[in-house]
């Protein structure tokens, strides 16, 4: 069964330092996304991403955010100038028809 | 008010109870709708669907009220490995921008 699969598991870095994020959404699907959720909080939209544009993004995803596609395969986000809030674990998904999504294990990211 | 709201629980069950978890949300705009599963510490999964005509799948029912605004989720027969956050999303839609609003969960926990 085809999945999103993300790296790394496990990101720990201190405040202040950038981090890229990277997923590997399922090969023929057109949508991707970035949530995030903070430990004992709800799931939260960051941005949406279609024919390689932002197609939506929500107040957390500020200048300190990007994303990009690399490539024809790579969906990454990068944070810059990490903050101990950005702390969290954050999920790459991916969709076929903008409708239900698949998601990735996950990154955690942890600033220190 | 909330864009989508779930009564947190935990809602804790004996092995074999019917449970029945339910959901509203805010924007009578959104367009599609689902249940989630999520483990500790994992990625959210599809559970099901959720249709107007109300949808089915083993031990699991679905159904939406859309004048309500209420979307609902039964388990019957409840299993040790029901045990999980069950996520109610709703997915608004404008263009190729689309966008899954996550619940705040409700907790099963099913017993011996």
């Amino acid at each position: 069964e085809p999945e999103v699969t993300q790296t790394p598991s496990h990101q720990v870095t201190q405040m202040g330092q950038e981090v890229i994020l990277r997923c590997v959404p399922i090969s023929n699907h057109l949508y991707f996304y970035w949530y995030r959720q903070i430990l004992g909080q709800k799931v939260e939209f960051l941005v949406s991403f279609y024919n390689n544009e932002i197609s939506e993004k929500s107040e957390i995803f500020d200048d300190q955010f990007s994303v990009e596609r690399p490539d024809g395969s790579n969906f990454t986000l990068k944070i810059r100038s990490t903050k101990l809030e950005d702390s969290a674990m954050y999920f790459c998904a991916s969709s076929d028809s903008g409708r239900a999504l698949i998601f990735g294990p996950g990154t955690r990211l942890t600033v220190l | 008010r909330k864009e989508v709201e779930q009564d947190p629980g935990p809602f804790n069950v004996p092995e074999g109870a019917t449970v029945a978890f339910n959901c509203t949300y805010s924007n009578s705009a959104s367009q599609s709708f689902f249940w989630y599963r999520q483990d500790c510490r994992k990625e959210p999964k599809l559970l099901m669907s959720v249709y107007s005509s109300g949808n089915e799948d083993g031990r699991f029912t679905a159904q939406l009220n859309r004048a309500s605004q209420y979307i609902s989720l039964l388990i019957r027969d409840s299993k040790l490995s029901d045990s999980a956050t069950y996520l109610c999303v709703v997915n608004f839609r404008t263009g190729t921008a689309s966008k899954l609003t996550f619940g705040t969960g409700t907790r099963l926990q099913v017993t011996l």
